[in-house]
């Protein structure tokens, strides 16, 4: 278990409304990203923080931002949610305490947006 | 552009089976690939391959990566119904600005009947 809590697990929402979802994690790690999972397309990444503040943007970034205020806490914002942001929402990190570069998972969030 | 392909997306054999997932790339600045299982829920962690030729092992599943030939397999003896998930391949970037991303492949669906 790499201490990593996702909220909230389901939502659904209308198009054009906001979204937050929320990352947590207790190990203090440095790195965090988040994914998007869909049929056929694997896992892809939205946005990824590696420090307090600092952020960039993954390969399917479009109608997403992210924060990271704090080391435990990132999260991810659909400013006006869309259908084709209906998936399901992975949130990682980076194991960088003991330097072996794994990446843990979290429970995901399943979006639906109508 | 970066890519990783698996091969084949989908497979259905019987307990006892041996089986072969593929996985090709094609990415600058390879640091390491990654194997996880996803059974309906988070994608958990398999293996971490950064050596050409070196088998990691783990019960009844195995992994080896060439970094000359761009691939990676991962090979699952006396296959049982709970090896059953979609098994998923991923390259992590090296670098500085690259903060240990991934990219994944589209996954390999393996049922295993009884």
């Amino acid at each position: 278990d790499a201490g990593i809590t996702q909220s909230p697990r389901h939502k659904v929402t209308e198009t054009g409304t906001p979204v937050t979802l929320r990352c947590h994690q207790t190990e203090n790690h440095r790195y965090m990203y988040w994914y998007r999972q869909d049929p056929g397309h694997g896992l892809r990444l939205i946005h990824y923080s590696y420090g307090v503040k600092d952020t960039d943007k993954g390969e399917v970034s479009d109608g997403y931002s992210v924060s990271r205020s704090k080391t435990e806490d990132f999260l991810l914002t659909l400013e006006s949610a869309t259908s084709s942001q209906t998936s399901v929402y992975f949130c990682a990190i980076r194991e960088s305490v003991l330097g072996t570069n794994e990446q843990y998972f979290g429970p995901g969030t399943r979006l639906t947006v109508t | 552009e970066d890519k990783v392909v698996q091969s084949p997306l989908s497979l259905v054999v019987h307990e006892g089976d041996t089986v072969t997932l593929n996985c090709s790339y094609e990415v600058t600045n390879f640091r390491s690939l990654l194997w996880y299982k996803q059974e309906k829920k988070a994608p958990t962690f398999l293996f971490m391959l950064t050596s050409s030729g070196i088998e990691k092992k783990s019960g009844r599943l195995s992994s080896i990566l060439d970094k000359k030939e761009l691939f990676s397999i991962l090979n699952i003896t006396a296959t049982q119904t709970g090896d059953s998930a979609i098994y998923l391949c991923a390259v992590q970037f090296a670098g500085g600005t690259s903060y240990g991303k991934l990219t994944f492949g589209q996954g390999t669906i393996l049922t295993v009947h009884p």
